[in-house]
């Protein structure tokens, strides 16, 4: 089944404990990203990338890194986790064109204390 | 800042109503305006696309309208079902070469309830 996977799907963690969020694609997608989703604000993305190691910054990208080492994982990272980035976080894939829509993985929700 | 607008936050329509969502963009350079569809618990999911080239589409009940002197596109829902009930998003992107191209900017998001 072609699917975007997170794991995980759900965490609590504590401010300053590093962590990251796993994104993997089956579909051989070149282009894959990264959304965080908040109330009343809608998605915004965090990073993208194109392909392999190429990797660019989205609109709120401060405190995360991200790399793409494979085509199919897109990992999310998260140096020290602040209690604003609890939120919906999304990741989604696209074929080789970002404009031909996206498919979305199945969120995964953070709560940083 | 948020480069597109949504409008109206929450919407709550009869079964056989035609709820209306509209937006509005600031960026000149975006070419291509998608619509999301997220229901409960799950990732949004493309619903229907347009690009400026059209002022109009339409795929089964989802009809969007698009006016590109007035930077606006709106979602229409036809015969609108208690199954349409969901989050609606709009977005927009830029056209290949151009400083948008690969970003998605998303509005903030529509709550629909069709009510039986």
């Amino acid at each position: 089944e072609a699917q975007v996977t997170q794991n995980p799907r759900y965490l609590i963690t504590v401010t300053g404990k590093k962590l990251t969020v796993t994104c993997s694609q089956n579909m051989n997608h070149e282009y894959m990203s990264w959304y965080r989703q908040d109330p009343g604000l809608g998605l915004r993305q965090i990073y993208y990338s194109m392909n392999v190691e190429v990797t660019d910054k989205g609109d709120v990208p401060e405190g995360y890194k991200v790399s793409r080492k494979e085509k199919r994982n897109f990992p999310l990272i998260l140096e020290s986790p602040s209690p604003n980035q609890t939120s919906l976080y999304f990741c989604a894939s696209s074929p080789g064109n970002p404009t031909s829509g996206q498919y979305f993985g199945p969120g995964t929700r953070l709560t940083v204390t | 800042q948020q480069q597109v607008k949504q409008s109206p936050q929450s919407l709550i329509v009869q079964k056989g109503g035609i709820p209306i969502i509209n937006c509005a963009y600031e960026n000149t350079a975006f070419d291509y305006f998608p619509w999301y569809q997220q229901f409960p618990g799950k990732g949004p999911a493309l619903l229907i696309a347009i690009r400026p080239d059209v002022s109009e589409k339409k795929e089964g009940r989802f009809t969007i309208s698009f006016n590109k002197s007035a930077k606006q596109f709106s979602l229409h829902i036809m015969d609108s079902q208690p199954g349409d009930s969901a989050t609606y998003f709009c977005a927009a992107s830029g056209e290949a070469g151009g400083t948008s191209y690969g970003k998605l900017t998303f509005g903030q998001g529509t709550i629909l309830t069709v009510h039986p």
